[in-house]
């Protein structure tokens, strides 16, 4: 089940530079998008995320792209920090089910920022 | 800031035992869910739970899974004859109206 794949397991950044990672979606009937923040031995965090109806989503140093007619969204982290080191999920819902929220993830991609 | 948590952090247990994980979702959360992620793999659906009932569940939640929520704070899950191939992570997940799922910190359930 590829519905959901993140094609860089791993992205090295100079800190202070933008971080760029990708992902790609292959179910259509996907309508939002979120990202998440995993440590070591923790559970994903939530960073943002993004409605189809939109295009871009701003919080802080992060923001989401969305380009539905690519079904390709993107998470810009600028500038970089050396905590913004961790694994980053990429996580599409299709729709919601008694509004509950099924999730389903990309593999991952581990963000390195150094100094 | 409120968080999910989930004891044990680590299960060890022997293949064909039952296993009960552990989850205190967010107080105000309405929704509940358990995921898993066996080692290298994704992170994947399990369940939802809504209204005391399932909302939802993935081919992986067969009959030898079961959620409940036994008091208005707990939310667990109960394996009954665990396989070598349940080994993995399981995170457990809240949400409100509206409000992405938090997760918690995860077990790691291993089975020998």
């Amino acid at each position: 089940d590829q519905q959901v794949k993140q094609n860089s397991p791993s992205l090295s950044v100079q800190e202070g530079r933008i971080s760029i990672l990708n992902c790609d979606y292959t179910n259509s009937m996907f309508d939002y998008f979120l990202w998440y923040k995993k440590y070591p031995a923790e559970g994903p965090t939530f960073l943002i995320s993004i409605s189809s109806i939109k295009d871009k989503n701003e919080d802080g140093r992060f923001t989401v792209f969305l380009n539905k007619s690519a079904k390709h969204l993107s998470l810009h982290i600028v500038p970089s920090q050396p905590g913004d080191s961790a694994v980053y999920f990429c996580a599409a819902s299709a729709g919601i089910i008694q509004g509950a929220q099924k999730l389903v993830f990309g593999q991952g991609t581990r963000l390195t920022i150094n100094p | 800031e409120p968080e999910v948590t989930q004891t044990p952090s680590h299960q060890v247990t022997q293949m064909g035992q039952e296993v009960i994980l552990r989850c205190v979702p967010i107080s105000n959360h309405l929704y509940f869910y358990w995921y898993r992620q066996i080692l290298g793999q994704k992170v994947e659906f399990l369940v939802s739970f809504y209204n005391n009932e399932i909302s939802e569940k993935s081919e992986i939640f067969d009959d030898q899974f079961s959620v409940e929520r036994p008091d208005g704070s707990n939310f667990t899950l109960k394996i009954r004859s665990t396989k070598l191939e349940d080994s993995a992570m399981y995170f457990c997940a809240s949400s409100g109206q509206g409000v992405s799922g938090y997760f918690g910190p995860g077990t790691r359930l291993t089975v020998l």
